[in-house]
C-alpha cells in the first residue's frame, strides 16, 4: 500500500517564476491538507480539502498561493511569482475522514528553494 | 487560536537513558493533542494522540505522554531510549470543535540518542 507521494521532491525556482507542486494522497482518503514548513519551524497549515471542495484556505499566505483538487484525489499547490520567503518544505497529508480521530498521513514533502 | 511551545530545540541523551520532551500549549477552547515523529529522510508519522478519556496515552514503541490540563502540558516520555529513536519530534494541537482537522505544530525537538 502506497503512502502519500509528492512531486517533485526538490524544486529550485528563480524569483518571479511560477511553480506547481503535486500531491497524490492515499487512495480513498477523503481529506487532504497542505502545510508549509520553513527552516527550523514546525509545519503550518495552509489549506484543507474534503473531496474536491476546498473547505478552508485560511492559512494561504497570499493570493499568489492557489490549491486545487478537481477530482477529489490528486491535488496541486501552485505558487505564482515566487518570492524568496516562499522557500520552505511543502507537506501534503491525507486522512480517511475529516475528524481529528482520523490520523493525518504525511508525504515526504517538496523542498522549494527560491533564488 | 492555539499555539504550541516546545522549549527544547535539541535533546541529546545516551542510549538506555530516560528522556522527556516538553510541550506546552495555549488555547481558549478544549483541545486534542498529538505527538508526531519525523525520522531522517522520512515524512511525519503520528506517534500518539490524546482525544479524551485517560490522560495517559501510550505508543507501541514505548513512548507515553500525559495530558495535564491545569498545566496545559503534554510532555512526551520514554524510560529507556534506543539509537533508533533518534528523530525530530513535533507536538501538535487542534481544537476539539468544528475545525479539529487543523493542526498547529510546535517548532520541534531534535532527539539525538548517542551510544
Amino acid at each position: 500500500g502506497a503512502g502519500v507521494s509528492q512531486s517533485p521532491r526538490y524544486k529550485v525556482a528563480k524569483r518571479g517564476q511560477d511553480v506547481a507542486l503535486r500531491c497524490d494522497p492515499i487512495s480513498g482518503h477523503v481529506s487532504l491538507f497542505w502545510y508549509q514548513q520553513a527552516l527550523g519551524q514546525g509545519p503550518e497549515f495552509l489549506t484543507y480539502f474534503q473531496n474536491e471542495a476546498q473547505l478552508d484556505k485560511s492559512g494561504l499566505p497570499s493570493d499568489r498561493f492557489f490549491a486545487e483538487r478537481p477530482e477529489g484525489s490528486v491535488s496541486t499547490l501552485k505558487i505564482q511569482r515566487t518570492q524568496q520567503e516562499d522557500s520552505a518544505v511543502y507537506l501534503c497529508a491525507s486522512s480517511i475522514r475529516d475528524r481529528a480521530l482520523n490520523e493525518q498521513f504525511f508525504g515526504p514533502g517538496t523542498r522549494l528553494t527560491v533564488l | 487560536a492555539q499555539s504550541v511551545t516546545q522549549l527544547d530545540s535539541q535533546v541529546p541523551v545516551f542510549e538506555e537513558a530516560p528522556v522527556e520532551l516538553r510541550c506546552n500549549y495555549s488555547s481558549s477552547v478544549s483541545v486534542y493533542l498529538f505527538w508526531y515523529v519525523q525520522y531522517p529522510n522520512q515524512g511525519l508519522q503520528l506517534l500518539l494522540k490524546y482525544l479524551s478519556g485517560s490522560t495517559l496515552v501510550e505508543s507501541i514503541n514505548g513512548f507515553e505522554a500525559e495530558f495535564n490540563k491545569s498545566q496545559t502540558s503534554f510532555h512526551l516520555r520514554k524510560p529507556s531510549v534506543h539509537i533508533s529513536d533518534t528523530a525530530e519530534y513535533f507536538c501538535a494541537v487542534s481544537d476539539s470543535g468544528g475545525s479539529n482537522y487543523k493542526l498547529t505544530f510546535g517548532k520541534g525537538t531534535l532527539l539525538t540518542v548517542n551510544p
